[in-house]
């Protein structure tokens, strides 16, 4: 079965560190979406890509950075973790065309910035 | 700018009971709508989707939603709640595959 996984599914890491969240998808979905969720703001998008090659700031992208070298990876990396970036994150893929807006979810990362 | 608001932050029903939860847009145009659930520690699962045409959609679970242009609202309802139903939900709107979520409202079922 076709599916989205994320890793790892925790961490914790200290202020200052570079921390790759990775996201790795096997339904051929060209686009990817990385969220965090924080309690009282729901989910907020950080990067999305619409493919290969493609990648698009959120509505939180500050301190976060991602690539797209293929279609089923898109990795999400903190450049220097700040104790403002504890959260869980959410890595969400979705086909082209009339299933854009319909998001898969993968089961999420908890990351703990020390 | 578009938004989502869900009024309500924690909402607590007694089991058999019947629920309603709140779902307010703002956009430029009717955007795609969404409820999903999130069991503690879990994922997002989709409940339900309007895309157009019938207002009145049905979900998983035994959870429908009404759209209602005139009010900017999309709300959540069922019949009758199980106590597996207690959750956080969130009602998301979405324009070219980019989704904005509400701030989640929780839900308690007491037996």
């Amino acid at each position: 079965d076709a599916e989205i996984t994320q890793s790892p599914r925790h961490k914790i890491t200290e202020t200052g560190r570079q921390v790759t969240l990775a996201c790795h998808q096997t339904w051929n979905h060209n686009n990817m979406f990385w969220y965090r969720q924080d309690l009282g703001h729901g989910l907020r998008l950080i990067h999305y890509s619409y493919g290969v090659q493609d990648t698009n700031k959120g509505e939180v992208s500050d301190g976060y950075s991602v690539s797209r070298s293929n279609t089923e990876d898109l990795p999400l990396t903190l450049e220097s973790a700040a104790s403002s970036q504890t959260s869980v994150y959410f890595c969400a893929s979705s086909a082209t065309g009339s299933g854009a807006n319909v998001l898969t979810f993968g089961a999420g990362s908890r990351l703990t910035v020390l | 700018a578009q938004s989502v608001t869900q009024p309500d932050i924690h909402i607590t029903v007694s089991e058999g009971a019947s629920l309603e939860l709140r779902c307010n847009y703002s956009y430029g145009a009717t955007p795609y709508l969404f409820w999903y659930v999130q069991s503690p520690g879990q994922g997002l699962q989709l409940l339900l989707k309007y895309f157009s045409g019938d207002t009145l959609v049905q979900g998983i679970k035994g959870f429908e939603a009404e759209f209602k242009r005139s009010q900017s609202s999309f709300n959540l309802r069922k019949p009758s709640v199980h106590w597996s139903d207690a959750a956080e939900y969130f009602c998301a709107g979405a324009v070219y595959g980019k989704l904005t979520f509400g701030q989640g409202t929780i839900l308690t079922v007491h037996p």
